[in-house]
């Protein structure tokens, strides 16, 4: 069974770029959920999707930030014009409703805004 | 809203037990439990339904108080794989999203 996996695992950008990170979840889920975590806390919710809907957005992101999922498969999370404070990991997590709400996580995408 | 953990953190030697605590302010419909170390995603060990039994899985077992929207994880002779930081994610009654504590970190010492 492929577990969750997302790419790349490491950016470094500049402040003010754009960044674009991907996931591919278990195949079979349809749910699909982005998270941001810095150190000492924990999963920070972002977005998720089920199938190909948006369900729901944090009221804590910018408009800086977007995510797809256009076919409810893979998803993209995008950030645009990157701040020092968008330093971070971001997780990305799939789960299957039919089969059990538990989440599975991916190995995250750690960047770094300089 | 956030579940609050308890402890913050806990030092054990091997063998022995711990409880980590969550709650929440908000009804539940679920609770999960992840374990994450150093470096790397966490890994999913248990979920907690409302209305469902008390699970468990190996030495690593967890309840869900619904009246107290609590939920405790037990660990019991931990064992030097057992060191990490255990977080719980809470889905409330009618959504879809997890919310996670800040986490308790779990240290054991041969």
């Amino acid at each position: 069974d492929t577990g969750v996996s997302q790419n790349p695992r490491h950016k470094i950008t500049k402040r003010g770029q754009n960044v674009t990170f991907r996931c591919d979840p278990i195949s079979e889920h349809n749910r699909l959920y982005w998270y941001r975590q810095t150190l000492g806390q924990g999963p920070e919710f972002l977005t998720y999707f089920q199938n190909e809907a948006q369900l729901e957005k944090s009221r804590l992101l910018s408009d800086r930030f977007s995510a797809e999922r256009p076919k409810g498969s893979f998803s993209t999370l995008e950030i645009q014009r990157t701040e020092q404070g968008d330093s971070a990991m971001y997780l990305c997590a799939s789960s299957s409703w039919t089969s059990g709400p538990e989440q599975y996580f991916g190995p995250g995408t750690r960047l770094t805004v300089t | 809203q956030q579940p609050v953990q308890s402890p913050q953190a806990v030092i054990l030697r091997e063998g022995e037990d711990a409880v980590i605590n969550c709650s929440s302010s908000k009804a539940l419909y679920s609770v999960h439990w992840y374990r994450q170390k150093h470096g790397e995603a966490p890994v999913f060990l248990m979920i907690l339904l409302k209305g469902g039994e008390q699970k468990g899985h190996e030495k690593i077992s967890a309840s869900f108080n619904e009246k107290k929207q609590q939920s405790s994880l037990y660990l019991t002779a931990s064992q030097l794989s057992y060191s990490g930081t255990y977080f719980c994610g809470t889905v409330r009654a009618g959504a879809g999203k997890s919310t996670f504590g800040d986490g308790t970190t779990l240290t054991v010492k041969p």
